[in-house]
């Protein structure tokens, strides 16, 4: 497909139990972000890559959370040891993004997590 | 700290009329302000975006005003249509220096009768 693909769609995980989420952005999109969308919150920001390089991680919540890029394209956020406090849905957005200028960012669908 | 505020949380508003959506911001380093609406179980799709050198943006039904002196911005949605009932979020970044990815507002659940 032509848009960002997040994959699972659903993942419920055990407390303690370490979670990969994968991310496919469109493709040649340089910029791709993770934010975490809280129930009937708005989405805050985890952290930004551009192509392979990881510019921005400020938004990670603690060092349990860790994500990757190696060849610019596909992204997976590491969860290690999940708490009940990560049960949020994970949302994946690219954009063309150059020269630190902001252009539309397009999302996937999310993936929801449930920590039990 | 919250960045971005919204308001109002919930509205309803009848089919038709007019849905008004405001958000005002504190870091004046912002100068990219999208509205994004997400429906339940998609992810958020941009709407209209604006730029903080013109005061107004529209595009079909929905229009942008901007006020930089006030650090404030709104979404209109004229002739609401029970289609556009879903969550909206205002969002800012900013280009050059610091986190380069959007600040959101906790969202407006908004919901159209027909």
């Amino acid at each position: 497909g032509a848009g960002v693909s997040q994959s699972p769609r659903y993942k419920v995980a055990k407390r303690g139990q370490d979670v990969a989420l994968r991310c496919d952005p469109i493709s040649g999109h340089v910029s791709l972000f993770w934010y975490q969308q809280a129930l009937g919150q708005g989405p805050e920001f985890l952290t930004y890559f551009q192509n392979e390089a990881q510019l921005d991680k400020s938004g990670l919540p603690s060092d349990r959370f860790f994500a990757e890029r190696p060849e610019g394209s596909v992204s997976t956020l590491k969860i290690q040891r999940t708490q009940q406090e990560d049960s949020a849905v994970y949302l994946c957005a690219s954009s063309l993004n150059m020269a630190r200028m902001n252009t539309e960012a397009f999302f996937g669908q999310g993936t929801r997590l449930t920590v039990v | 700290q919250q960045q971005v505020k919204q308001s109002p949380q919930s509205l309803i508003v009848q089919k038709g009329g007019i849905s008004i959506i405001n958000c005002a911001y504190e870091n004046t380093a912002f100068d990219y302000f999208p509205w994004y609406q997400q429906f339940p179980g998609k992810g958020p799709a941009l709407l209209i975006a604006i730029r903080p050198d013109v005061s107004e943006k529209k595009e079909g039904r929905f229009t942008i005003s901007f006020n930089k002196s006030a650090k404030q911005f709104s979404l209109h949605i004229m002739d609401s249509q029970p289609g556009d009932s879903a969550t909206y979020f205002c969002a800012a970044g900013g280009s050059g220096g610091g986190a380069d990815g959007l600040t959101f507002g906790k969202g407006t659940h908004l919901i159209i009768q027909p």
